[in-house]
């Protein structure tokens, strides 16, 4: 069975500031990983994901997650926030050919 | 290259109903994904289809149904509404599954009075 779950509810941060989102996963075998964002009224966009090549992966708008397979953990991290970085995170886990299992949601609010 | 749309983008139906949700597809994709996000969730698969026939189904019961179409375009049907299905139902597609990615819709809003 495959879950994730989302460390935070909610993370705030001020503009110009490192952004930690934290995941935890359970799979019961090699999964794909992946980071979705999600803006007010829009759909899901793909930030990034991890499908068993190298451990760090980077995506969109300067996001970047590390795959720690001895932690399970698929933690999501931005140097520095943005304010239109404001938006819900969803961490991903997949570990068969159809199925996506999302975590509850992490909201991220950015502060001027 | 066009995206997934949906529509509509709002609905209004009454417990007991039956609805219809259209989903076409990004060009070039074969697969079909919906899912359902409640208030404050995160999406909840329901099912997926790949040229033509579903090859995967969430915890949903028999009264979530789907079809996809030869040009790979989708409906999901719901029949008996209940409150609870009150949500943002959320359309993807792939080139064939996981590892490719989905790319979602903006979804289409239900609400069941």
């Amino acid at each position: 069975a495959q879950s994730v779950t989302q460390l935070d509810s909610h993370v705030s941060v001020s503009e110009g500031t490192p952004v930690l989102l934290r995941c935890n996963y359970s799979s019961s075998y090699s999964p794909s990983l992946f980071w979705y964002v999600q803006h007010p009224n829009k759909g899901l966009q793909l930030l990034l994901k991890y499908t068993s090549a190298a451990t760090l992966v980077k995506g969109i708008n300067g996001f970047e997650a590390e795959f720690k397979k001895s932690e399970t953990s698929f933690h999501l991290t931005k140097p520095s926030a943005h304010m239109s970085d404001a938006a819900e995170y969803f961490c991903v886990v997949s570990d068969n050919d159809y199925k996506l299992s999302f975590g509850a949601g992490t909201t991220v609010t950015v502060r001027a | 290259e066009t995206g997934v749309t949906q529509s509509p983008t709002h609905l209004i139906k009454t417990r007991g109903q039956q609805v219809t949700l259209r989903c076409s597809s990004q060009s070039g994709h074969n697969t079909v994904s919906w899912y359902q996000q409640a208030l404050g969730q995160g999406p909840q698969f329901i099912f997926q289809y790949y040229r033509e026939e579903e090859n995967g189904r969430g915890n949903f019961p028999p009264r979530f149904s789907g079809l996809q179409f030869p040009n790979y375009s989708s409906e999901l049907n719901v029949n008996a509404l209940e409150l609870d299905d009150s949500a943002l139902y959320l359309c993807a597609s792939s080139l064939a599954g996981v590892v490719y990615g989905y790319t979602f819709g903006s979804g289409t809003r239900l609400t069941v009075v």
